[in-house]
């Protein structure tokens, strides 16, 4: 089973900031938090991913509590490109990604 | 950087036959390989995980003799599905770990952007 849960849709406003929660309270000290996305019919596309710090780089920004039981995707300016199935994993490296249902974000025009 | 190539994209074949799908790393090698399969509106399930140079691991209900995985190379593993069946229809992604730096630590991931398999 997976080790995170995610809301099943969102809708979110073109040039908005889309902010995707993810939820991950059995995460372990050695574990990241991987973010992941899928548009239709393509394989998963790597977003980014953290350990402890808030990461950010050209696709988005990742803010994890100080707990590191949730975590959040933040899309500053959400295109209607950027409507896809958003998968947050949380998992330690090397081992297998195990995939959730994600949660299906529309970005509306 | 660590581009995984899958092909082919699609795939239409007759109930029986066998059909085989390539996965590659482009840019880097892959010890390690993964195989994923989804069904329309549903996530992805990791199928088996294959390391260069040994079998491969299944998961739980994932017909090994189905299911033949190949890998072969630091840059090549392949999916075989054997007699194929209309139930068979699905999409299959492949993903590849892969590993930056002397420290060994593993980046993340990269998939393959999958093959629609469809057995008529």
């Amino acid at each position: 089973d997976a080790k995170t849960t995610q809301p099943p849709s969102m809708d979110c406003a073109e040039g908005r900031a889309a902010n995707l929660p993810c939820n991950h309270s059995t995460i372990s000290g050695n574990e990241y938090v991987y973010w992941y996305r899928q548009i239709h019919s393509q394989g998963p596309q790597y977003i980014i991913h953290g350990l402890k710090n808030n990461e950010t780089n050209e696709m988005a920004s990742l803010i994890i509590t100080e707990d590191r039981k949730s975590s959040t995707l933040i899309l500053p300016h959400a295109t209607l490109r950027d409507t896809a199935v958003y998968y947050c994993i949380a998992e330690g490296h090397g081992q297998n990604f195990v995939f959730g249902p994600g949660t299906r974000l529309s970005v509306l025009p | 950087g660590a581009v995984v190539s899958q092909h082919p994209s699609r795939v239409i074949c007759k109930s029986g036959t066998s059909v085989k799908i390539e996965c590659r790393s482009l840019d880097f090698q892959a010890t390690t390989m993964f195989w994923y399969r989804q069904f329309p509106k549903q996530s992805l399930m990791l199928m088996a995980t294959s390391n260069e140079g040994s079998k491969a691991t299944y998961e739980q209900g994932v017909e090994k003799d189905k299911f033949l995985i190949n890998h072969a190379s630091l840059t090549l593993s392949t999916l075989t599905v054997t007699s194929a069946h209309p139930e068979d229809s699905s999409f299959y992604i492949c993903s590849a770990s892969y590993n930056k730096g002397t420290a060994q630590l593993i980046y993340g991931y990269t998939f393959g952007s999958g093959t629609r398999l469809t057995v008529v």
